[in-house]
């Protein structure tokens, strides 16, 4: 069965510190990726995707992933991270064309001001 | 444009009460889904439709019935609450393929 692993659960950083966040999937085939994020009490709203071309994607809120396919990673990345970051992180995966998203764990991000 | 509109919000529900969680979407999104989140288990795929009248099994189906009558409503029923189905759950809407998911805002339920 595919799975996807967030190796971190709950990740305490210092704002202005640097953020990256491990995604590892187990597809050894065409891939979409997708980090999401959760802010307190809210739902999931879409950070970033790739589906093909420049392994390296920039989402909103100046967060950026690079997709390394040797490595089957995805990982999650913000050079100088604000209390505002605070949220939990969920990386997910789909097949090529399929339906279905495999999703992680999630990450607890906590930012002391 | 409303998006992914679930409801209720919230909900308290007696061991063995039935209830219907509502997910409405006005984005033309061929597949719909619902999920659960519970801590430190990410999502779960509950049950899942790719299109009108068609549903099928996700992860975790025991206990949830589904229903796609019409393509904009997804319907999750709980026929006999149990305290394990205490969790925050969560419509979502997309395409095949190469698209994102879009959620609704969650429910939260708790059965005493």
């Amino acid at each position: 069965a595919q799975s996807v692993s967030q190796h971190n659960h709950h990740v305490i950083l210092s704002e202005a510190a640097s953020l990256e966040l491990g995604c590892n999937y187990s597809y050894g085939g065409t891939v979409n990726l997708f980090w999401y994020v959760q802010y307190p009490g809210q739902h999931l709203q879409l950070l970033l995707k790739y589906f093909s071309g420049d392994p390296l994607v920039k989402g909103i809120k100046g967060f950026e992933a690079e997709f390394i396919k040797s490595k089957f990673s995805f990982n999650l990345r913000k050079p100088s991270v604000q209390w505002s970051d605070t949220a939990e992180y969920f990386c997910a995966v789909n097949e090529g064309a399929n339906y279905q998203l495999i999703w992680g764990a999630g990450t607890k991000l906590i930012i002391k001001p | 444009n409303a998006g992914v509109t679930q409801t209720p919000k919230f909900r308290v529900l007696k061991t063995g009460q039935s209830m219907t969680l509502l997910c409405a979407q006005d984005m033309n999104h061929e597949y719909m889904y619902w999920y659960r989140q519970d801590p430190g288990m990410g999502l779960r795929l509950i049950h899942y439709s790719v299109g009108e009248g068609t549903t099928a099994k996700g992860e975790v189906p025991d206990g949830y019935n589904v229903s796609r009558l019409k393509k904009q409503n997804f319907l999750l029923g709980l026929e006999s609450a149990a305290p394990s189905q205490t969790s925050v759950y969560f419509c979502a809407g997309g395409n095949r393929g190469r698209t994102e998911a879009f959620f609704g805002q969650g429910t939260r339920l708790t059965v005493v």
